[in-house]
């Protein structure tokens, strides 16, 4: 089946630490995105990719860093620099023809 | 800047209780509207795109619409596995990204 995942689902961070979320895709899609989603508001936009060796910052980039080495592969990193990092992450991509964004499991950051 | 506002925040209906969800929308030039349905603890399930104003489609008990200024999900007869929260979408024309703007969503409850 082609799809979206993301690991891991649950991780928990002490504060100053760097953390990596993973994201993959096999549904062949060149454009992907991380949002995050906090309590009582809308996904917002942290980086996307367009193409491989190519990302963008989004609305909220600062504390984060991404890379695009594969199309398949699109890992986040949090740094010790972003300031309230417990959210739950989404990472998606987007079939062109359509332009719909397809979204995976998600990860739930908690900072301790 | 772009601007969704769903409503309302919450929805509590009886099974077999219909109603209808509202996606109001401000963009400089709607390339898309996209609704998703996201269960607790889970990424968002694509539903419907709507490209155009007078645009209609269905899937099972559901029906989204799309004006110039709004859209609406009609709920026929839900059911309690219909209970999670809606989320609407658009993506502006113009420029390269395709970002979406979301709505805080819309929480249903169906009770039996």
């Amino acid at each position: 089946d082609g799809g979206i995942t993301q690991s891991p689902k649950y991780l928990f961070r002490k504060e100053g630490q760097n953390v990596t979320l993973s994201c993959e895709q096999n549904l062949n899609h060149d454009a992907m995105y991380w949002y995050r989603q906090d309590p009582g508001q809308g996904l917002r936009l942290i980086y996307y990719s367009q193409i491989v060796n190519d990302f963008q910052k989004g609305d909220i980039a600062e504390g984060y860093s991404v890379s695009r080495e594969k199309k398949e592969s699109f890992p986040l990193t949090v740094t010790s620099a972003q300031k309230n990092p417990t959210a739950f992450y989404l990472c998606a991509s987007r079939k062109e023809s359509t332009d719909t964004q397809y979204f995976g499991p998600g990860t739930r950051l908690t900072v301790l | 800047e772009d601007q969704v506002t769903q409503s309302p925040e919450a929805l509590r209906l009886q099974e077999g209780e219909s109603s209808s969800l509202n996606c109001s929308y401000t963009v400089s030039g709607l390339r898309g509207l996209f609704w998703y349905r996201q269960d607790p603890g889970k990424g968002p399930e694509f539903l419907f795109t709507l490209y155009s104003a007078g645009e209609e489609k269905e899937k099972e008990r559901l029906k989204a619409t799309l004006t110039k200024k709004e859209s609406f999900l009609h709920i026929t007869a839900p059911k309690p596995e219909d209970s999670a929260t809606y989320l609407c979408a658009v993506q502006a024309g113009g420029g390269s990204n395709y970002k979406l703007t979301f709505g805080k969503g819309t929480l249903l409850t169906v009770n039996p």
